[in-house]
């Protein structure tokens, strides 16, 4: 079978970095991606790591290592708007799945 | 630009009715998923689809059904509705495998079985 594990909830202040880690345990593993979803909203996506390393997009950065079966999220200089929640996502079956851990809320303050 | 489109955005059906949700895209994607997303849960992949008259089980399959028939379009079928399939209803489209490119999602469907 398949599982992600990250954690439920996390705070911080407006300004802060925090960082969303994602374990995975899946066969035929086809990268790792990262997703947003405001509530009531639709999930968007927010990054994918295909390979071992860290990408960058704005404030926004994402790690992954194939060999240790991990990934995070790292969000930096956060605002208010940045409260949601965030989903690790693996492609699953060769990437002809994409399967979801049960996600994680985030609330900034002030 | 329509991206993907779900229908009905609401539904309150009882146990044991049958409906069928509708999901469209309009970005000539080959893959396309069904998930649905119950509090705490996550989202759980239902079913879904690497092209035109394909479709696979996903982690919870059980009480639906899917077809494609055409490559716009994504069906899911409840035959006989149950209490425990109350929950939000995802749609979404790739254009490539597994998480490679972006998915795109619907704005959902919420059903209740009452």
């Amino acid at each position: 079978g398949q599982s992600l594990e990250q954690p439920s909830e996390v705070t911080a202040v407006e300004g802060a970095i925090v960082q969303i880690n994602c374990t995975y345990q899946t066969s035929g593993f086809y990268g790792l991606s990262w997703y947003q979803q405001h509530d009531g909203g639709a999930p968007t996506f927010l990054s994918y790591n295909g390979l071992d390393g860290l990408e960058e997009t704005g404030r926004f950065s994402s790690f992954l290592s194939r060999s240790d079966s991990y990934g995070y999220l790292l969000l930096q200089e956060l605002q208010m708007k940045d409260s949601a929640s965030y989903f690790c996502a693996v492609g699953h079956q060769a990437g002809t799945a994409l399967i979801f851990g049960k996600g994680t809320t985030l609330s900034v303050s002030s | 630009n329509a991206g993907v489109t779900q229908t009905p955005k609401f539904r309150v059906l009882k146990t044991g009715q049958s409906m069928t949700l509708l999901c469209a895209q309009d970005m000539n994607h080959e893959y396309m998923y069904w998930y649905r997303q119950d509090p705490g849960m996550g989202l759980r992949l239902i079913h879904y689809s690497v092209g035109e008259g394909t479709t696979a089980k996903g982690e919870v399959p059980d009480g639906y059904n899917v077809s494609r028939l055409k490559k716009q379009n994504f069906l899911l079928g409840l035959e006989s509705a149950a209490p425990s399939q109350t929950s939000v209803y995802f749609c979404a489209s790739s254009r490539d495998r597994g998480g490679s490119t972006e998915a795109f999602f619907g704005q959902g469907t919420r059903l209740t079985v009452v």
